[in-house]
């Protein structure tokens, strides 16, 4: 596709509930990124995948994050037993990945989850 | 430990004169370091970038400087507009063996330029 294009755009769940977050990158782009924006703050890294392969879940903030990219295209992040400390807008980025010159990160618009 | 620090939160400017967004880091293993510009309900988008070998890069209204020695860069946005009004994140990249093109953002300076 043209762009990142993330769905949805907007979940609310009950604290306890289990979310999936879908990220359709930029076809051909090797690298994924996930991030997490609370409110007022940057993005903050979570995982990094170079293909299917996640190579980096360093930003996980809990064993309740969990991410995958099967084929190497669309990936999820899926939140288990959500909690109100999840609540943020979650970002989702891919590039070309490391050739030369800058990893310039094209983002998608963001999923917003609110966890009541 | 905050790598990449915005320590403004917010900056007002008048149409027409220079906007200065500034940037601190602390990492000296960074390699690159990006801008990104963010309107509300969308992502953010990149803007201009440099390399930590360059003291300079400049596109069009936008000019980058790097400072190593006092790990500082700033953005310059020369006329600003107020379609430049939005939030700009300044970014680092290339943390040696261990990169992976990640980038750590800071926490954002909200730009206003009034007309």
């Amino acid at each position: 596709g043209a762009g990142v294009s993330q769905s949805p755009r907007y979940k609310v769940a009950k604290r306890g509930q289990d979310v999936a977050l879908r990220c359709d990158p930029i076809s051909g782009h090797v690298s994924l990124f996930w991030y997490q924006q609370a409110l007022g703050q940057g993005p903050e890294f979570l995982t990094y995948f170079q293909n299917e392969a996640q190579l980096d879940k360093s930003g996980l903030p809990s064993d309740r994050f969990f991410a995958e990219r099967p084929e190497g295209s669309v990936s999820t992040l899926k939140i288990q037993r959500t909690q109100q400390e999840d609540s943020a807008v979650y970002l989702c980025a891919s590039s070309r990945g490391l050739f030369s010159g800058a990893n310039v990160l094209t983002f998608g618009a963001g999923s917003r989850l609110t966890v009541l | 430990d905050q790598q990449v620090k915005q320590n403004s939160p917010s900056l007002s400017v008048q149409e027409g004169r220079i906007s200065i967004l500034n940037c601190d880091y602390t990492n000296s293993m960074f390699d690159y370091f990006l801008w990104y510009k963010k309107y509300p309900a969308e992502g953010p988008t990149f803007l201009i970038s440099i390399s930590s070998i360059k003291d300079k890069n400049e596109d069009g209204r936008f000019t980058v400087f790097l400072n190593k020695s006092a790990k500082h860069l700033s953005l310059h946005i020369v006329p600003s507009q107020p379609g430049d009004s939005a939030v700009y994140f300044c970014a680092a990249s290339g943390q040696g063996s261990s990169n992976t093109g990640k980038l750590i953002f800071g926490q954002g300076t909200t730009l206003q330029v009034k007309p």
